[in-house]
C-alpha cells in the first residue's frame, strides 16, 4: 500500500470547515484514496472513497487533484461531535483487505 | 440492521492466561478481519476470514495466537498463554467483499495483561 502522510492534529470551532490534506506521492495507478473515522473508544468508520476529482456524500468532500499525489478531506460546518481521529488509506479497491492504519489526523472541535 | 458486534467489551487478565475474543459479524458478510492497536500504536492487520476459511494470517504475531471462525459465522480469536506486550484494543470487521473501504468495524475489545 502507499505511504500516507497527514497531519497529527487539528484544531477548529463550531461552525467551521475543516480540511485535511494527505499526501501519498507514490499511489499506484490503481489506488483508491479512502478515508476513515475512530470516534473514542470505537473501531474506524468509513467515512468516503474515491480515485480523481471530487467526490461527495452526506458526511464529507474528497477532493483530489490531477496528479493523485494528495487528497484533502473537507468536514463542512463541523460539530463537537466531529471531534475524532481521521485515517487517509490509500491502496487497490478489489483484493486487497488489508487496511494500512497511520497514526491518523486528531481533529478536535471546540465550541 | 445490526452492526459487527464484539465481546467482552473489557478483558483484563494475569500473564499466563488464557483469554477468548468473539467477534459477531454483519449477517451475510463472508469476509471477516481482526486488527489490534497495542502500545498506543497503529492498528494492525492479524487476519482475514472469507466464510470459514482463513484467507490471510500474515499480521498475526505469533503461534500464541489462534483464530477460529467454524461454520463461516462468528469468529473467535484465542491469546493463549497471554504476555504483557498483548495489551491494546482489538478490533473486528467484516465486509461483503474485499474491497477496500467497505469493512464495517466493531466497537472492539480492550485486552489489559497484567
Amino acid at each position: 500500500l502507499a505511504k500516507t502522510t497527514q497531519p497529527i492534529s487539528m484544531d477548529s470551532y463550531e461552525g467551521q470547515e475543516v480540511n485535511i490534506t494527505c499526501s501519498h506521492n507514490n499511489i499506484a495507478t490503481n489506488d483508491y484514496i479512502t478515508w476513515y473515522q475512530q470516534f473514542p473508544s470505537q473501531g474506524p468508520r468509513f467515512i468516503i472513497q474515491g480515485y480523481k476529482t471530487k467526490v461527495t456524500n452526506e458526511v464529507a468532500s474528497l477532493f483530489i487533484p490531477a496528479d493523485r499525489k494528495s487528497s484533502t478531506l473537507s468536514l463542512p460546518r463541523v460539530s463537537l461531535s466531529d471531534t475524532a481521529v481521521y485515517y487517509c488509506l490509500v491502496g487497490p479497491p478489489i483484493n486487497d483487505y488489508k487496511l494500512s492504519f497511520g497514526a491518523g489526523t486528531t481533529v478536535t472541535v471546540r465550541a | 440492521e445490526a452492526g459487527v458486534t464484539q465481546f467482552p467489551s473489557h478483558s483484563v487478565i494475569e500473564k499466563g492466561q488464557t483469554v477468548t475474543l468473539r467477534c459477531d459479524p454483519i449477517s451475510g458478510h463472508d469476509n471477516l478481519y481482526w486488527y489490534r492497536r497495542v502500545m498506543g500504536k497503529e492498528i494492525k492487520f492479524l487476519l482475514h476470514f472469507v466464510k470459514e476459511s482463513k484467507q490471510d494470517e500474515s499480521g498475526m504475531p505469533n503461534n500464541r495466537f489462534l483464530a477460529e471462525r467454524t461454520g463461516g459465522t462468528y469468529s473467535t480469536l484465542k491469546v493463549q498463554p497471554a504476555e504483557l506486550e498483548d495489551s491494546g484494543v482489538y478490533f473486528c470487521a467484516s465486509s461483503q467483499d474485499s474491497r477496500i473501504g467497505e469493512q464495517y468495524f466493531g466497537p472492539g475489545t480492550r485486552l489489559t495483561v497484567t
